[in-house]
């Protein structure tokens, strides 16, 4: 059950796109399609934001959008806006339980 | 509206016991697998443990096996997480999350607000 690797940080300007990276194992995102990824705000629970690799829930802005090959999944965030601005966390079924990566924290410049 | 409060938690030695629960409302609990999640300050997500709706399939972080163990009571729409042998690496914030469905598949829809784990001497 090792952590899964995101980049410590990414940044972007308003109205550009970035792209998380979440790198596991044949043992986990590799072998599942049960990815998901998580918005932090400091202070405040997560919040789910794409499910099963690239499903989003009611209410999650078409801005967010995920997507999987091989053993990496990746979060893209288009149009990027101030409020964005936050801790993302990818997470994968691992058969035995589960595992998040180390968190990226994205800026909004 | 779906609630979940986390209670349990707070400063306790190396080595002792704590009892952490978590209260449901505003949804059918036993239609849903639960988790608890922690958080040590300043560091990132860390998934812990995992129990379906009927208590048939859980689930444990290595790092808590053997020392951790989760429970639920359905009819007192109730999650539980029993911690022994605590060490001062097991400080952080405990939330409980609601997954989505009846299994663990990690589509966790909700969080509590979590309760606070210190272990010092």
């Amino acid at each position: 059950q090792s952590a899964l690797t995101q980049p410590a940080s990414v940044s972007g300007s308003p109205g550009q796109s970035i792209t998380i990276s979440c790198t596991g194992t044949s043992s986990d995102v590799g072998s599942y399609n049960l990815v998901s990824w998580y918005q932090q705000h400091p202070g405040k629970a997560p919040k789910l934001m794409i499910y099963e690799v690239s499903k989003r829930p009611s209410g999650v802005s078409n801005r967010f959008s995920g997507s999987k090959s091989g053993n990496t999944a990746s979060l893209t965030i288009s149009g990027l806006q101030a409020e964005d601005e936050a801790d993302y966390y990818c997470c994968s079924y691992a058969g035995s339980g589960g595992v998040f990566g180390g968190g990226t924290k994205l800026t909004v410049l | 509206e779906v609630q979940l409060v986390e209670s349990g938690g707070g400063l306790v030695q190396p080595g002792r016991s704590l009892r952490l629960s978590c209260a449901a409302s505003g949804f059918t609990f036993d239609d849903y697998a639960m988790h608890w999640v922690r958080q040590a300050p300043g560091k990132g997500l860390e998934w812990v443990s995992g129990i379906s709706w009927n208590s048939g399939s859980i689930g444990y972080a290595d790092s808590v096996k053997g020392r951790f163990t989760i429970s639920r009571d359905n009819a007192k729409n109730s999650l539980y997480l029993q911690m022994n042998s605590l060490r001062a690496e097991d400080t952080a914030l405990y939330y409980c999350a609601k997954e989505s469905s009846r299994w663990l598949q990690f589509i966790i829809d909700y969080w509590g607000q979590g309760t606070l784990v210190t272990v010092s001497s």
